[in-house]
């Protein structure tokens, strides 16, 4: 998985276009994967989440796809909005991870441009 | 539903002051809690797993002396920065277990000058 510390990527996408924002993690233990959004000088806002026992899963305009044999996330916007544009983590929780620890990636920022 | 909360949303202190951050959650009860630092443009950096009723657990290289976490009730844990120094400012964020999720709260933003 991408490593706490390292440059935050930029994804930039016009407004209308769909957006898919990819996370690479790190456990093949992991049963549990959320996505996070995170607008400037905020916390991280829940947007979705997905199972081990799943490969899709499908929400307001966003969908996340995951696929264990290469260990990859995905989140997938449909319709980018302006409002869409903040910093977009994964998280991963393995079963044998106590008291609900996750980790997270180092996040992917998404530019909506006009 | 699984609202957090924090207070302050934003501090400014002296150096050699203490703070405290407090961290609810609204309208669940949450056995644990997480706290959280974040670096402008980097991912959170886990500090601590604080669990009601017994001691915070922290993560390798965070000083327990210098970030004292009090889990209280089964919806507050408080965060408290004791003798803050500039390199102590930093946007700190805590999170609260629901079922198998984690929800934030707001963050606050501590400046030590």
């Amino acid at each position: 998985g991408e490593s706490v510390g390292l440059h935050l990527p930029t994804l930039s996408v016009q407004e209308g276009d769909n957006s898919i924002i990819n996370c690479a993690y790190s456990n093949s233990a992991s049963d549990y994967f959320i996505w996070y959004k995170q607008e400037s000088g905020k916390g991280p806002q829940f947007i979705i989440d997905i199972r081990s026992n799943m490969d899709k899963r499908q929400g307001q305009r966003v969908t996340v796809l995951l696929n264990k044999t290469v260990k990859h996330l995905s989140l997938q916007i449909a319709a980018t909005q302006p409002g869409d544009s903040a910093v977009y983590f994964c998280a991963e929780k393995g079963p044998a991870d106590s008291w609900g620890k996750f980790q997270f990636g180092a996040g992917t920022q998404v530019v909506v441009t006009p | 539903g699984a609202v957090v909360s924090q207070h302050p949303s934003r501090v400014i202190c002296k150096s050699g002051t203490s703070v405290k951050i407090e961290c609810r959650s609204l309208d669940f009860q949450a056995t644990t809690m997480f706290w959280y630092r974040q670096f402008p443009k980097k991912s959170l950096m886990l500090m601590a797993t604080s669990n009601e009723g017994s001691k915070a657990t922290y993560e390798q290289g965070v000083e327990k002396d210098k970030f004292l976490i009090n889990h209280a009730s089964l919806t507050l844990s408080t965060l408290t920065v004791t003798s803050a120094h500039p390199e102590d400012s930093s946007f700190y964020i805590c999170s609260a277990m629901s079922g198998d999720t984690q929800y934030f709260g707001p963050g606050t933003r501590l400046t030590v000058l």
